[in-house]
């Protein structure tokens, strides 16, 4: 199957710092990757979709200040927490989707952000 | 609003059981997929059903897309501890961004 990489798997950092989280599609090109938020127990939360070369699609209620997303590459994302807060904390994935004709989408690992 | 609801939220069954687990919706979509996630990695990508009344097979674990493609089932038969995890449905509305939406959730507890 596809994969899809993310790093770091774990972040700790200090109130007030940004956090910067590479999602990588290893084997496939990527025009479309997503960002989702999952807190404990609860299912994924979409907060925006990247595409290639062009602006991020956040969705309500998401601060596009706050999340930057960019889509350098048909093979990598980053979403950078700015001036982050203890609520930012939370499990974020990132997903690809494969073109091969379908709306399959393939989910990197992770990334566990605690902010103290 | 909850564009897919799952049902039940929370199982927790003995080793060798059989379940369904339940994933509907009032809108159509395009595709929709299945997947099962352990705490702390990724969602892992089961099965994608794509044609009204579809059915596929995945060793224990069978899948069915309903006619109208507004609601799935999965099917565990014979559950083993390995099982357990958090199943997500997601279904696929055609848009211009090729938007996901994910049900809540269906966490499965399989004891041995």
């Amino acid at each position: 199957g596809a994969v899809v990489s993310q790093h770091p798997s774990r972040v700790i950092c200090k109130s007030g710092t940004s956090v910067k989280i590479e999602c990588r599609s290893l084997d496939f090109q990527a025009t479309t990757m997503f960002w989702y938020r999952q807190f404990p127990k609860q299912s994924l939360m979409l907060m925006a979709t990247s595409n290639e070369g062009s602006k991020a699609t956040y969705e309500q209620g998401v601060e596009k200040d706050k999340f930057l997303i960019n889509h350098a590459s048909l093979t990598l994302s980053t979403l950078t927490v700015t001036s982050a807060h203890p609520e930012d904390s939370s499990f974020y994935i990132c997903s690809a989707i494969r073109p091969i004709g379908t709306d399959t989408q393939y989910f990197g690992p992770g990334t566990r952000l605690t902010v103290l | 609003t909850q564009l897919l609801e799952q049902s039940p939220q929370f199982l927790s069954i003995q080793e060798g059981e059989n379940l369904t687990v339940y994933c509907n919706s009032s809108s159509v979509f395009s595709s929709l997929q299945w997947y099962r996630q352990e705490p702390g990695e990724g969602p892992v990508l089961l099965v994608t059903v794509v044609t009204g009344g579809e059915v596929k097979k995945l060793k224990r674990l069978t899948f069915q897309f309903g006619d109208a493609r507004k609601d799935s089932s999965l099917h565990i038969t014979a559950a083993q501890p390995g099982d357990t995890g958090l199943y997500l449905c997601a279904g696929s509305m055609k848009t211009s961004y090729d938007k996901v939406i994910f049900g809540p959730g269906t966490s499965l507890s399989v004891i041995p």
